[in-house]
């Protein structure tokens, strides 16, 4: 079954831009999926970020628009995301999912902490 | 931007008891595009119920969500230890997709 990881420095300093890749294992990510990022910030809830498909269409947060960019690698079977002018407030859990139009995340990554400080 | 509130915040309950969670729509959910997760530290999200009341592949019959509209419902029929655990709504029939605030479910 499709298996997700997430992969990335644990610790950004503020004003800097967070980096991650999502590689997808023992599935295509050129099949008929979106693939998308959720964060979860300590103690809070859960938020949408953004989501690609493998032809490059891309959804964003409106919110974090102006500071994010998802790209995909379909040579590598991964996709990515960065998110600029972080502050303490982007400190989260970042998981990465797949989802469908009809059916929302299924699949995710173990999620990765994320920490913004100096 | 569609806001979900989740009631009650943390719902106390023994394990054999029926869980009733609720989630409110600030608007009319599109094609009923509602789903559940339940969260617990240190593990993956899991995936219950998506289309408001179809469960996910091997979730058992116990999960069962049900509503339309603004007003959507997931029922756990009897707790199992398993099951204290976080639980979020999130409606994906609207852009931007968004979660509501989650509910603890606690043994009491």
């Amino acid at each position: 079954q499709v298996q997700l990881r997430e992969s990335g420095p644990g610790l950004v300093k503020p004003s800097e831009t967070l980096s991650l890749t999502c590689t997808v294992s023992d599935y295509s990510i050129k099949s008929d999926y979106y693939w998308g990022w959720v964060r979860q910030p300590p103690g809070r809830g859960l938020e949408w970020v953004a989501s690609i498909y493998h032809t490059g269409s891309t959804y964003y947060m409106p919110s974090l628009k102006s500071r994010l960019t998802i790209s995909v690698d379909t040579s590598k079977n991964q996709f990515s995301v960065k998110l600029s002018s972080v502050s303490a407030a982007d400190t989260a859990t970042y998981y990465c999912a797949r989802h469908r139009i009809a059916v929302p995340f299924d699949y995710w990554g173990q999620g990765i902490l994320v920490t913004v400080s100096s | 931007e569609i806001v979900l509130t989740q009631s009650p915040g943390t719902l106390s309950l023994s394990p054999g008891e029926r869980a009733t969670l609720s989630c409110r729509a600030s608007q009319s959910v599109g094609s009923n595009y509602l789903a559940w997760y339940q969260l617990k530290r240190g593990q993956t999200p899991r995936f219950l119920i998506y289309g408001a009341s179809s469960r996910a592949t091997g979730i058992p019959d116990r999960f069962s969500g049900s509503g339309s509209g603004t007003d959507f419902t997931l029922t756990i029929s009897r707790l199992e230890p398993e099951d204290f655990a976080m639980y979020y709504c999130l409606q994906y029939g609207g852009s931007p997709w968004t979660f509501g605030q989650g509910t603890k479910v606690e043994i009491q």
